[in-house]
Parts: structure tokens; sequence; C-alpha cells
């Protein structure tokens, strides 16, 4: 069946350093995919989302590329603050989508 | 309008006991989902709604677990009989008639469930 393999966390950076977290999918088909962040506290929110191969889904300065070749659809920013620290999940599939196992991301000062 | 609210945020039950989780969607959103999410993991799909009608149930869901939306607005997802293993966040989401494919489904902030 269809399935996310994420980065194992937790990640901690310096203020202004690049970020990359991995995510390759298992999947019949090319399903849609998707970056969802948690930020304390809060619920779920939809980051970005490539519905399409080749797609970059982008918001709030991170970018994802949909990536058919390696079936991957990596989470990159450029210049991390501290207040992306958060847990962010890939999923894949519309109605009932698969999620990730999340990776916690601190950013310190 | 304030988003997808879920009631109550925590619940402690006594294993055997029967409980019951309330859902209120975004108000014009049709569809509605009902995740399992455990402790550092990502959530699980459970069921889904479109109106009242659940169209797709996951594996997951045992015949201790029921949900319901008798009106197609607000959704309950009821345990019976609950086990040390339901211990979990229970989280709802919403999503307008095209938000499935699009990825736009908006989450509450769940039920913590702690089942002693």
């Amino acid at each position: 069946g269809d399935s996310v393999t994420q980065m194992e966390g937790p990640v901690t950076l310096s203020e202004e350093a690049f970020l990359t977290i991995n995510c390759t999918y298992t999947a019949t088909g090319y399903p849609s995919l998707f970056w969802y962040v948690q930020y304390p506290g809060e619920g779920l929110q939809l980051l970005l989302k490539a519905t399409k191969a080749d797609d970059k889904g982008s918001n709030k300065g991170f970018e994802a590329t949909y990536r058919k070749e390696t079936t991957s659809f990596h989470l990159e920013k450029g210049s991390v603050q501290v207040s992306d620290s958060a847990v962010y999940f890939c999923a894949l599939g519309a109605l009932g989508r698969r999620f990730g196992a999340g990776t916690r991301l601190t950013v310190k000062p | 309008d304030t988003g997808v609210s879920q009631n109550p945020r925590h619940k402690i039950t006594k294993r055997g006991q029967n409980v019951t989780f309330r859902c209120d969607p975004i108000s014009e959103h049709n569809r509605l989902y009902w995740y399992r999410q455990t402790l550092g993991q990502g959530p699980e799909f459970l069921t889904y709604f479109q109106n009242e009608a659940q169209l797709e149930k996951s594996r997951l869901l045992s015949d201790r677990f029921s949900a319901e939306r008798p009106k197609g607005s607000f959704s309950t997802l009821e345990i019976q009989r609950t086990e040390q293993g339901d211990s979990a966040m229970y989280l709802c989401a919403s999503s307008p008639a095209g938000g499935g494919r699009s990825g736009e489904a908006f989450f509450g902030q769940g039920t913590r469930l702690t089942v002693v």
C-alpha cells in the first residue's frame, strides 16, 4: 500500500541555517503530495502541496519539488528562523492521506 | 468562522468505559475526516464523511469504534469498552468538496484520550 518515509528527527539548527527534511514515498499512480506543519499547541496546518510531477510547492519561504523519478518530496528552506520551530509532516494522497512520522525542527537563535 | 472545533480537548477514562468525542467542522465544508495520532507518529486515517454519508473506513476502525455525522454538520466518534491502546490524540479535519484533492483540509486541535 501507499506509504511515506520521512527523515527522522529531531533536527536542531541555528537561525539562518539551510534546512532540508527528506521525504520519499511509495504509491500507485501519481498522488498529490503535501507538507503539513504543527506549531506548538496548534493543530496541523497545510504548508505546501504539489499535485503532479515536477510541480514545486512553496509557502513562507519553504519549497518542495515533486520528483517522480526519485519518488521524493524534500522540504527545503534557505534560511530558517526561530519561529519555524515545529513538527513537519510529509503526506500523500487525497482523502485518506498517508502521513509520515513527522520531523521535529528546533531553531536556536 | 473559528475553524474546526473539537471537544473535549482532553479526556481521561478508565479502561472499559465508553467515550464520545465531538467535532464541529468549518460550516461550509461538506467533507469531514477523523484521524488518530500516537506519540511520535503521524496521523493515521480512520474514516471520512461526505455530508452525512460515511464513505470510507480504515481497517484501524475496529468494531468498538463508531462515527456518525447525522445531519451532515458536526460529527461524533465513540469508542466503546476503551483499552489502554486507544490512548492517542484524535484529530478531526474538514474540507470543502474539492478540498480532498487539493489538500486544503483544515485540522482541529484534537482530543487527547488517556485510558488508565
